[in-house]
Parts: structure tokens; C-alpha cells; sequence
């Protein structure tokens, strides 16, 4: 079946570093995407990024789809940002069923 | 303000209880989830609904039942909870396109003792 892996599975760092997150994906995604997890629960998402490179504010999400690859870039991060990171890929055939990783878990510290 | 809206936040029933989870959203999107997340794990998918009357099974559809009576309204029942079915449950919304973000509920904890 289809896969999603994301590495690292946790990462911590000083306020101002900069933070590279990986999604790795056992088959063509239709639709991938980036969410984030709150501490407190709530996930948003932050990009739909099926292919390409997209920004916004400190983040950009590359997805290289014939490589079955995305990453998430962080720049000069804040406590602000911690909290747990995940990707999910759609099926084969658009059913909208989302596959999720197991998420990396960013800990941003002053 | 596009908002998804689960109910109850916190809830303890006993094994054999039945379990009524909640969920509304005001965005009139057409697709409707619920995820389950257990601690170490990424979400994991239990039912979608596409409309009304129209669900579909996901990964882990055993042990429940859903309900879609109104496009804003997607019901998780647990008849007779069991405890390996405490966990924290994600309710989600998109529209039916092929660039559906997903927009989530702030999650049910529930505890089966």
C-alpha cells in the first residue's frame, strides 16, 4: 500500500536556526500536503503542494513529485513554531483519503 | 469565519458504553472526515462521507458507525466502546475538488475505562 515517511521523527532547536523537514512517498501523489499540529491539538494546514515550490512567510514547501519527495523549510524559526509537522498524500484515484506520516515533532527553544 | 466545531472536547465512558462524537462545520463543504490520532502516530482515517448519506470506509473502519443526515452535521458512533478505542478523534471538512485543503476541529479526547 502506499507509504508516507517524514524524518526526522523529532527535532529541536535554537531560536533564529533554520529547521528542514522530509517527506518521502511510496507512490505518485495526486495531492500532497503539509499540516501543522498545535501543542494544544488543533491541525491546520499549510500547504497544498502536489508539485513545486511554494512559500509563505517563513516557510517553503518543495515537492519533487517524480522523486517521491517533499521537504519543508523553516527559516530562522521561532518558539512559536514548535509543535508536531506532518505530510499526507492522497490515494491513487483522488478518493480523498488522505495518508498521513507519523509527523516530526519541531521543539524550538530561546 | 470558517470554523470546524467538535463536540464533546473531553469524555470518559465505560467499556460497553455507547459514544456519540460530534461535528459541525459552517463552511458547506461537501466532504467530511473523522481521523483518529494515538500517541507516536500520525492521523489515522476511520470514515468519509462525500454528502450526505454517501460514507465511505476508511483504514480503520471497525468498532464504528457514522451518520450524515445534513451536509454540516457528521456524527462517530461507538456502540458498545471498547478500550483500545481511547484515543484522540479528529473531525475534518474540504470541498470536493482536487485542491481540497482539509479544515480540522480541535479533537475529542475520549477515554474508554
Amino acid at each position: 500500500g502506499q507509504q508516507v515517511q517524514q524524518s526526522p521523527a523529532s527535532l529541536v532547536l535554537q531560536e533564529g536556526e533554520n529547521a528542514e523537514l522530509q517527506c518521502n512517498f511510496s507512490s505518485t501523489a495526486t495531492r500532497l500536503q503539509w499540516f501543522y499540529q498545535h501543542p494544544g491539538g488543533r491541525l491546520v494546514s499549510l500547504f497544498y503542494n502536489p508539485s513545486g515550490t511554494k512559500h509563505t512567510g517563513r516557510l517553503t514547501s518543495t515537492t519533487v513529485t517524480n522523486e517521491r519527495r517533499s521537504s519543508l523549510h523553516i527559516s530562522s524559526s521561532q518558539t512559536t513554531d514548535s509543535g508536531t509537522y506532518f505530510c499526507a498524500i492522497d490515494r491513487e484515484g483522488g478518493s480523498a483519503k488522505l495518508i498521513f506520516g507519523e509527523g516530526t515533532k519541531l521543539t524550538v527553544s530561546s | 469565519d470558517m470554523k470546524v466545531t467538535q463536540m464533546p472536547r473531553y469524555l470518559i465512558k465505560r467499556m460497553g458504553e455507547n459514544v456519540l462524537l460530534e461535528c459541525g462545520q459552517d463552511m458547506s463543504h461537501e466532504t467530511m472526515y473523522w481521523y483518529r490520532q494515538d500517541p507516536g502516530l500520525g492521523l489515522q482515517l476511520i470514515y468519509i462521507s462525500y454528502d450526505v448519506d454517501s460514507n465511505s470506509e476508511g483504514d480503520i473502519p471497525k468498532g464504528y458507525r457514522v451518520s450524515r443526515k445534513k451536509r454540516e452535521h457528521f456524527s462517530l458512533i461507538l456502540d458498545s466502546a471498547k478500550t483500545n478505542q481511547t484515543s484522540v478523534y479528529f473531525c475534518a471538512s474540504s470541498l470536493r475538488t482536487s485542491q481540497n485543503t482539509l479544515y480540522f476541529g480541535a479533537g475529542t479526547r475520549l477515554s474508554v475505562l
